[in-house]
């Protein structure tokens, strides 16, 4: 079974520094690839997918993912943290041909320090 | 469009109860999820639909039932409410290719004493 794993529960960075949210997956087959981002007491919403083609994907609020097949990864990044981006994020795969249910990774809450 | 829209937020059970998560859709969307969300454990699939009248089982369906008689709605019922099943409940929406954005809703958040 495919799973999702999301490095760290917990990420804190200052306001202005790099934001980096790690998201490795099990598969030997690429699944479709998303990151969701849940403000307290709010459903997810989606900050960004991979399908196909380039393997740098840019989402909303200046985030951007990096498809790396080599490394089965789907790492999330932001040069420069603001305060509103304070809240969880997942990491979630779609699987060919299943309907397309998502796996979730377990979810990094990012914290932004003043 | 309101989009997805979960009734009731909040609700208590007692052990034993039963109750219906209300689940409503109006962008025509064909595919429709429940999930549920634990702390530290992302979320899970509960149960899908394609299609009215067509609902399948996810990764955790016991203690659960659905139904999808209309392209909009999609209750989850709860039978015999155990500690186990408090969690905070989300709906999702999704149309046409599978590797579409799934729209969720606000959530209901449910506590069984």
């Amino acid at each position: 079974a495919q799973s999702v794993t999301q490095l760290g529960s917990h990420v804190s960075v200052s306001e202005g520094a790099l934001v980096l949210l790690r998201c490795n997956y099990s598969s030997s087959v690429p699944p479709y690839l998303f990151w969701y981002v849940q403000y307290p007491n709010q459903g997810l919403q989606l900050l960004l997918k991979y399908t196909t083609g380039a393997t740098l994907v840019k989402g909303i609020n200046g985030f951007e993912a990096e498809f790396k097949k080599s490394e089965t990864s789907f790492h999330l990044t932001k040069p420069s943290a603001h305060m509103s981006d304070a809240a969880e994020y997942f990491c979630a795969v779609s699987p060919y041909n299943q309907g397309g249910k998502l796996i979730f990774g377990q979810g990094t809450e990012l914290s932004v320090k003043p | 469009n309101a989009g997805v829209t979960q009734t009731p937020k909040f609700r208590i059970l007692k052990i034993g109860q039963s109750m219906t998560l209300q689940c409503a859709q109006d962008m025509n969307h064909n595919y429709m999820y429940w999930y549920r969300q634990d702390p530290g454990m992302g979320l899970k699939l509960i149960y899908y639909s394609v299609g009215a009248g067509i609902t399948d089982k996810g990764e955790v369906p016991n203690g659960y039932n659905v139904s999808r008689s209309t392209t909009e709605d999609f209750p989850l019922r709860l039978e015999l409410a155990a500690p186990s099943q408090t969690s905070v409940y989300f709906c999702a929406s999704r149309k046409g290719a599978e590797y579409n954005e799934q729209f969720f809703g606000p959530g209901t958040r449910l506590t069984v004493l």
